[in-house]
């Protein structure tokens, strides 16, 4: 059973355009939630986080925006480049204790056209 | 500062063999995770080390096993390989025990079980 459910699988978007990913989670104890961004050939890496006392952070083009009452948070990358693309994971933090580990989404396909 | 590395980058093998993967953590950072990645499963959590002893273990059977030595270089072990463990292995270090928002992945091992 999947506790992050990520949507959509894959993307296609026109360069300068936005792209957003969805995700929802069930366990109202996580308490973070990152964005991963991985290029093939390469380990996932932490593009930007949110913790749930925030509704939106933003670095650069990339906005997480976060609904705690619906239990969502999605990534919402402006103005698009071909260098955007990757696949994109959603993550939750599962704190339970010392034994604090991620709940990952099944990812996003991200292509971005020239 | 050298990133984390993980050899070998590819790997084959056939059901029923047994398999070690190595991780070497980026300078400084003692705690090393690993990770199973799948088109189906996403990542999943197999385990996290720090200071040579398993802190903790995601829910994978106990033909998985890793362990870490002084130097917080960390090797995973794969017994009796079954068809479903071709998978990329993904390993991640941080300075501390837990340290998700500060957490950098190696680029992994792809594991073909024939």
């Amino acid at each position: 059973q999947q506790q992050v459910k990520q949507s959509p699988q894959s993307l296609i978007v026109q360069k300068g355009g936005i792209s957003i990913i969805n995700c929802a989670y069930e366990n109202t104890a996580f308490d973070y939630f990152p964005w991963y961004q991985q290029f093939p050939g390469k380990g996932p890496a932490l593009l930007i986080a949110i913790r749930p006392d925030v509704s939106e952070k933003k670095e650069g083009r990339f906005t997480i925006s976060f609904n705690k009452s619906a239990k969502q948070f999605s990534l919402h990358i402006m103005d698009s480049q071909p260098g955007d693309s990757a696949t994109y994971f959603c993550a939750a933090n599962q704190d339970a204790g010392n034994n604090r580990k991620l709940i990952w989404g099944l990812g996003t396909s991200l292509a971005v056209n020239p | 500062k050298a990133g984390v590395t993980q050899t070998p980058r590819y790997l084959i093998k056939t059901r029923g063999q047994q398999v070690t993967l190595s991780c070497s953590p980026i300078s400084g950072h003692r705690s090393v995770s690993w990770y199973q990645q799948t088109p189906g499963q996403g990542l999943q959590f197999l385990f996290e080390y720090f200071s040579e002893t398993q802190r903790n273990k995601g829910n994978f059977p106990g033909r998985f096993s890793g362990r870490q030595f002084s130097n917080s270089r960390s090797e995973m072990n794969v017994s009796t390989l079954e068809l479903g463990d071709s998978a990329l292995y993904l390993c991640a270090s941080s300075p501390r025990a837990g340290e998700i928002n500060e957490q950098f992945f190696g680029p992994g091992t792809r594991l073909t079980v024939l």
